[in-house]
């Protein structure tokens, strides 16, 4: 069964720190690997996309990694801001415009 | 470039009823998917729409289904409608041409079933 997990479910961190989310996948086929970021009442903006062949993708603060052998994928936030409160959404495309998603990250940085 | 529009934004119905929502993609893509969201689920495949076809199809009984008009503008329909459908629905535009292509969301339509 095609899966995406993601975790943790919530985060709180301070203004300023570092943080890791992860995303682990069961999806065949594969062809690539997204993250998004939802704000609360809004859609979700693309931030990264990735392919099998690659395994690191930044976008300004936020630097995605992904480790098609183990299937596993992180999104890492430098520097948070108070305006990276959102949700992040791991999404694996499984080909033909098939798409699975994971459940999020609620993430919520504090001042 | 304007963004995916998708009307109306909020919507109230009760059980049985049916609803239709709309989207309007970015000017020059081809290709709709239509998204529910819910607490519970998170996001879900419903179904996608190219150049008025449906090209793929998600797991949604045959209550859920939409259609593609000839500017790319798309309809969902939603018949007899349940509790359980009270979501957001979002709708995402993108070219059509490329699985590594993004997608461009809206805002979404949250309808409440009562």
């Amino acid at each position: 069964k095609n899966q995406v997990e993601q975790s943790p479910q919530s985060l709180i961190i301070l203004e300023g720190k570092n943080c890791t989310l992860q995303c682990n996948y069961t999806v065949s086929p594969f062809s690539n690997l997204r993250w998004y970021k939802q704000d609360t009442g809004r859609g979700p903006v693309s931030l990264t996309i990735m392919t099998f062949s690659e395994n690191t993708k930044s976008n300004g603060r936020y630097t995605a990694t992904l480790d098609a052998d183990t299937k596993q994928s992180s999104l890492h936030i430098t520097a948070s801001q108070l305006s990276d409160s959102a949700s992040y959404i791991c999404v694996v495309n499984a080909g033909t415009y098939k798409y699975i998603f994971g459940t999020g990250t609620r993430l919520k940085v504090l001042a | 470039k304007a963004g995916v529009t998708q009307t109306p934004r909020y919507l109230i119905k009760t059980r049985g009823q049916q609803v239709t929502l709309s989207c309007s993609p970015i000017s020059g893509h081809r290709s709709v998917s239509w998204y529910q969201q819910t607490p519970g689920q998170g996001l879900q495949f419903l179904f996608e729409y190219f150049s008025e076809t449906q090209r793929n199809k998600g797991n949604f009984p045959g209550r859920f289904s939409g259609r593609q008009f000839s500017n790319s503008r798309s309809e969902m329909n939603v018949s007899t409608l349940e509790l359980g459908d009270s979501a957001l629905y979002l709708c995402a535009s993108s070219s059509g041409t490329s699985s590594q292509e993004t997608q461009y969301f809206g805002p979404g339509t949250r309808l409440l079933v009562l």
